[in-house]
């Protein structure tokens, strides 16, 4: 595999459910992403790591639950989401967590919460 | 603020002609503005990219125009086919809750070429 990949591409899960969202880099970047896209905001910004460490939360709720254990691997960990929460989860990727450099985003995981 | 308006967002062209796309950012210490591209069904991928030393740059049939001095920046296709029918997305730096720099991206401009 190269590139941004992520699993699973699709996931459909209930409001009470747990479930994890994997994303792996091979392009030896040391900063990672979690975007949501949806029909009312297309490319919204959850959550940066620069170096495994968290440089940015814009505002998430807490039933969305990142992890970096290395500059390698993304994991957003949902519980008890709700309906609003169905969208396109996209990870990202870039050689550091500066804007001037580019981001190479995955194919992205469809989640529809029932 | 980290607003960064994109317009229109939707923009249908006959193929041939030249297709534009604007957004304004509020940031006046942003100094990086790329472009992407997500075809239907497809990730985002970089497409161009400007930094503020340079009023404008080209790649073929796209380029890209900044005014500082304004605060916004465009996006030109010429020649248009129907493989640049996509979404077209604007981005520019804005300060992030950790006191950061973070990368804001415009709403997205639905870009629909006509045979």
């Amino acid at each position: 595999e190269t590139g941004v990949t992520q699993t699973p591409r699709h996931l459909v899960m209930g409001m009470t459910n747990k479930k994890s969202l994997k994303c792996e880099q091979h392009l030896g970047h040391n900063a990672m992403y979690w975007y949501k896209q949806s029909a009312k905001k297309p490319l919204e910004l959850m959550f940066v790591y620069n170096f495994k460490e968290q440089t940015e939360n814009n505002s998430v709720p807490s039933r969305f639950s990142p992890e970096c254990p290395n500059s390698s691997h993304l994991f957003l960990h949902l519980h008890t989401l709700q309906p609003e929460d169905s969208a396109l989860y996209l990870c990202a990727s870039s050689q550091a967590g500066s804007p001037e450099y580019e981001q190479y985003f995955g194919p992205g995981t469809r989640l529809t919460v029932t | 603020g980290e607003n960064v308006e994109q317009h229109p967002s939707t923009l249908s062209v006959q193929e041939g002609d030249s297709a534009v796309i604007k957004c304004t950012y509020s940031d006046s210490a942003s100094n990086y503005f790329p472009w992407y591209k997500q075809e239907l069904g497809k990730r985002p991928q970089l497409i161009i990219d400007i930094r503020s030393n340079v009023g404008e740059k080209k790649d073929q049939r796209i380029a890209v125009t900044l005014n500082k001095t304004a605060k916004h920046f465009s996006l030109h296709i010429t020649e248009t086919q129907p493989e640049d029918s996509a979404v077209y997305f604007c981005a520019a730096p804005t300060l992030s809750n950790f006191g950061n720099e973070k990368l804001t991206f415009g709403t997205g401009t639905r870009l629909t070429i006509i045979p």
